[in-house]
């Protein structure tokens, strides 16, 4: 069965606030997790990714979280733009480069003007 | 970053015949890539492995009589499907990474397949 989901289908939020976007996953042997943005009709994009052996990782706007106690990851994008309404899906490597993404159900961010 | 480049982009077929897709990563040699199948509003599901010079490695449920899985170069695999039928509309995204045991995956940008 599918090891990572997703808890809302869809998030609002208004341009220029944050965004938590959530994700539970049930392997606890996955060992590298990853977020992905995809837009309609286009591959998914990498956005950040984080190991196990972290709880905090931070890019650009982007800041992902892994709380491994209780099998969660999440996504802050901050300071939302028209331009990151999309989906996002998070996803983790089973382990080692040979195995494919086991990705979640996704959540479509829609960011109101 | 790295580019992984998918073509067809759109293809329409009849039911009935089979249906290549080509994924080619176009700035470094990819030893393994991965083929995925997302339906409408839903998630991407893994459907194989593709190893350079060795057969694809299929995952539950996928036949691999279905789909055809070539990966004759470090920079070209390709997705076959046999005897489409409508129910294989789908679109299929393929990745790559750069070196076993990379897990950085780069995805191509999606075919997406209609069979009528």
């Amino acid at each position: 069965g599918e090891s990572v989901g997703l808890h809302l289908p869809t998030l609002s939020v208004q341009e220029g606030d944050n965004s938590i976007i959530n994700c539970a996953y049930s392997n606890s042997a996955s060992d590298y997790f990853i977020w992905y943005k995809q837009e309609s009709g286009k591959g998914p994009q990498f956005i950040i990714d984080i190991r196990s052996n972290m709880d905090k990782r931070q890019g650009q706007r982007v800041t992902v979280l892994l709380n491994k106690t209780v099998k969660h990851l999440s996504l802050q994008i901050a300071a939302t733009q028209p331009g990151d309404s999309a989906v996002y899906f998070c996803a983790e490597n089973r382990g080692g480069g040979a195995d494919g993404l086991t990705f979640g159900k996704g959540t479509h961010l829609i960011i109101q003007p | 970053g790295a580019v992984v480049s998918q073509h067809p982009s759109r293809v329409i077929c009849k039911s009935g015949t089979s249906v290549k897709i080509e994924c080619r990563s176009l700035d470094f040699q990819a030893t393994t890539m991965f083929w995925y199948r997302q339906f409408p509003k839903k998630s991407l599901m893994l459907m194989a492995t593709s190893n350079e010079g060795s057969k694809a490695t299929y995952e539950q449920g996928v036949e691999k009589d279905k789909f055809l899985i070539n990966h004759a170069s470090l920079t070209l695999s390709t997705l076959t499907v046999t005897s489409a039928h409508p129910e294989d509309s789908s679109f299929y995204i393929c990745s790559a990474s750069r070196n076993l045991g990379d897990t950085e995956a780069f995805f191509g940008q999606g075919t997406r397949l209609t069979v009528v």
